[in-house]
């Protein structure tokens, strides 16, 4: 079945370093989606991309689909200790979204 | 607006007991779905239902796990007998799916934190 594997598991960083996250399937897909889930909460949507090749930013967030449609990527510049979490991508299949295994970012003060 | 709302948000039972776990969607949302989410396994789609119709319940571990949507209102996930590796915090998300390959996000409620003794 589809799979989509994310890396790293984890990561630490020091405060104002750079995160990358990276996301693959097995399969294309239509789009993918991310989302950010914080310490004891749920999963919140950040955002959906759809076209071969896009990039979109949101302040210090920039994501990329790859021109394949196959993976995709989170970027954070600079982070900041608000940044803390575990970030999924999901891939889209026909009905339903097929989580990532999550990238979990610490952020050191 | 109101968001998913998911009942009980912390449960702790023994084990062999029934345990029901409560959703009720976003209104005009047609889509459910239930997920499992551990240290070990990470975040598992369990079963999804579209207008109130389960269509794939392909993750749902084994026959102690069952879910109805009676109505677009509401979802019960069900766990009976109950056992301690069913410890887990559940999750229920909606969204509007709108046709095929048209997806939407999804919307968590904020989870039932599930212990088995």
């Amino acid at each position: 079945g589809q799979q989509v594997m994310q890396i790293p598991q984890y990561q630490h960083v020091q405060e104002g370093e750079d995160f990358t996250t990276y996301c693959n399937s097995s399969t294309t897909l239509s789009n993918i989606q991310w989302y950010k889930q914080r310490p004891g909460g749920h999963p919140v949507f950040l955002i959906q991309l759809v076209k071969s090749g896009e990039v979109k930013k949101q302040k210090r967030l920039t994501f990329q689909f790859g021109e394949a449609k196959k993976n995709s990527s989170l970027h954070i510049t600079a982070t900041q200790t608000t940044d803390v979490g575990t970030y999924f991508c999901a891939g889209a299949g026909t009905y339903k979204y097929i989580f990532g295994t999550g990238t979990r970012l610490k952020v050191l003060a | 607006d109101a968001g998913v709302i998911q009942s009980p948000r912390h449960e702790v039972t023994e084990m062999g007991q029934e345990v029901t776990l409560r959703c009720k969607p976003i209104s005009g949302h047609n889509s459910l779905f239930w997920y499992r989410q551990t240290m070990m396994r990470g975040l598992e789609l369990l079963i999804y239902f579209n207008n109130n119709v389960p269509i794939d319940d392909s993750g749902m571990p084994e026959d102690r796990f069952s879910a109805k949507m009676p109505n677009a209102s509401f979802s019960t996930l069900k766990i009976q007998p109950s056992e301690p590796r069913d410890s887990a915090v559940y999750f229920c998300a909606s969204s509007l799916w709108v046709r095929l390959g048209e997806n939407q996000p999804q919307h968590f409620g904020d989870g039932t934190r599930l212990s088995i003794l």
